[in-house]
């Protein structure tokens, strides 16, 4: 079974700066691998998805996130942060073929944005 | 719909009782998933739907947990007999094909819980 693996659960960022959020996936084959979005009191966004294509994904609001098979990681950045980042982000892997909307979610990492 | 509505949005009931949460997914969506969230994790992974069958049950916690979808529409989550550690906010998801990532999915807003 899958399973994702998001390192820290709260992260403090200033304003302008990198942000980075690690991801790591166990699986013996490539997956599909997600970043969601979840701002207090609504539903989850999706940020960006890798299904097989270019190994470097962009995604909205200036994320991105590479996919790296060697390390098995697909980890979140952004070069400059906004007050408006702040929020839950969580990472989401599935399976290639016909269950890939079973996704298993890290726990995740909690951002927050300081001046 | 525009989007995928759950209901009621917040929902508190004694322990025991038993509670039916609702899904309407998107217009013309064939797939649509269940998941779970505890306070402070991630989503776990209930049930799918494909049309009106559902094939995989397989993260359904307990024989109390039960879902049905009727007219490839709306869904119910049933969970009879609750219990505190039932308590979560459940999420309901679909997507308009079940067999390709690039199509996406898409959330609701969820039914939070409490159990007391």
């Amino acid at each position: 079974a899958q399973s994702v693996t998001q390192l820290g659960s709260h992260v403090s960022v200033s304003e302008g700066a990198l942000v980075l959020l690690r991801c790591n996936y166990s699986s013996s084959v490539p997956p599909y691998l997600f970043w969601y979005v979840q701002y207090p009191n609504q539903g989850l966004q999706l940020l960006l998805k890798y299904t097989s294509a270019a190994t470097l994904v962009k995604g909205i609001n200036g994320f991105e996130a590479e996919f790296k098979k060697s390390e098995t990681s697909f980890h979140l950045t952004k070069p400059s942060a906004h007050m408006s980042d702040a929020a839950e982000y969580f990472c989401a892997v599935s399976d290639q073929g016909d269950s890939w909307g079973k996704l298993q979610f890290g726990a995740g990492t909690q951002v927050v944005v300081t001046p | 719909g525009a989007g995928v509505s759950q209901s009621p949005s917040n929902k508190v009931t004694e322990k025991g009782k038993d509670v039916e949460l609702r899904c309407d997914p998107i217009s013309g969506h064939t797939a649509l998933y269940w998941y779970r969230q505890r306070l402070g994790q991630g989503l776990e992974f209930l049930i799918y739907f494909q049309g009106n069958s559902a094939p995989d049950k397989s993260g359904l916690p307990s024989d109390r947990f039960s879902a049905e979808r009727t007219g490839e529409s709306v869904s119910t989550l049933t969970i009879q007999r609750t219990q505190q550690e039932d308590s979560a906010v459940y999420l309901c998801a679909s997507s308009l094909v079940a067999t390709n990532p690039n199509y996406g999915y898409t959330f609701g807003s969820g039914t939070r819980l409490t159990v007391v």
